[in-house]
């Protein structure tokens, strides 16, 4: 049983290049979940997704784009990278009811 | 003000308790949270509790929820160097909905020999 599962696992982009980062959970869960994790900033939730072909914003959604084609995946897109997101990137995934995340390991962007 | 409050650093000696304080806002929260971050890693769930608890304990983890005081705190027993780790306090959103949890900025946990 692997959980979550996020690719790659490092990146560097240059700024302006564009990238997807992969999220896949293997739970059945309907929630799925992106956050970043600055220094001194916590986790802030960028987009989530409710069930398969839904998705919505979160509280630093700017520069992101996301889809949730199958209900297993869920990915996220930048399409021009900037500085600013220089970050590591969390996928999460839940059932509804009790709402406990589950984490994948994380990827860790540079944008230089 | 912040949703979720922990002070961000914690020391103490190997074998001693540690308790890791976190204030939170909403008094709605259904659920309340401790997840524990190694380095390089993802979030892990410790332990929850309901909001109609005051007390949960789990072998070594003993969780106190306080709901008049928005208070939720950790206790950790015989604290040991596996027990190093960025430790996070998590509420359920605002308004109940689905975009997950609101988490606050983590209080890194350090443990002196």
């Amino acid at each position: 049983n692997a959980g979550v599962t996020q690719t790659p696992k490092f990146r560097v982009l240059k700024t302006g290049q564009s990238m997807t980062l992969l999220c896949a959970q293997d739970m059945n869960h309907e929630y799925m979940y992106w956050y970043r994790q600055d220094p001194g900033m916590g986790l802030r939730l960028i987009h989530y997704s409710v069930g398969e072909g839904t998705t919505a914003k979160g509280e630093v959604p700017d520069g992101y784009n996301v889809s949730r084609l199958k209900k297993q995946n869920f990915l996220l897109g930048l399409e021009s990278a900037a500085p600013s997101q220089t970050s590591v990137y969390f996928c999460a995934s839940s059932y509804y009811v009790e709402r406990k995340l589950f984490f994948g390991s994380g990827t860790q962007l540079s944008v230089l | 003000g912040e949703d979720v409050e922990q002070s961000l650093f914690l020391s103490v000696r190997e074998g001693d308790s540690s308790v890791i304080n976190c204030t939170y806002t909403d008094s709605s929260s259904t659920y309340l949270y401790w997840y524990k971050q190694e380095p390089g890693a993802g979030l892990q769930l410790l332990t929850y509790i309901f909001s109609n608890m005051d007390m949960k304990q789990d072998q070594r983890l003993t969780v106190l929820l306080n709901k008049k005081d928005k208070h939720l705190s950790l206790r950790i027993a015989d604290t040991q160097t596996g027990d190093s780790a960025i430790y996070f306090c998590a509420e359920t959103s605002r308004g109940g909905g689905a975009d997950g949890l609101t988490f606050g900025k983590g209080t890194h946990l350090i443990i002196q020999p």
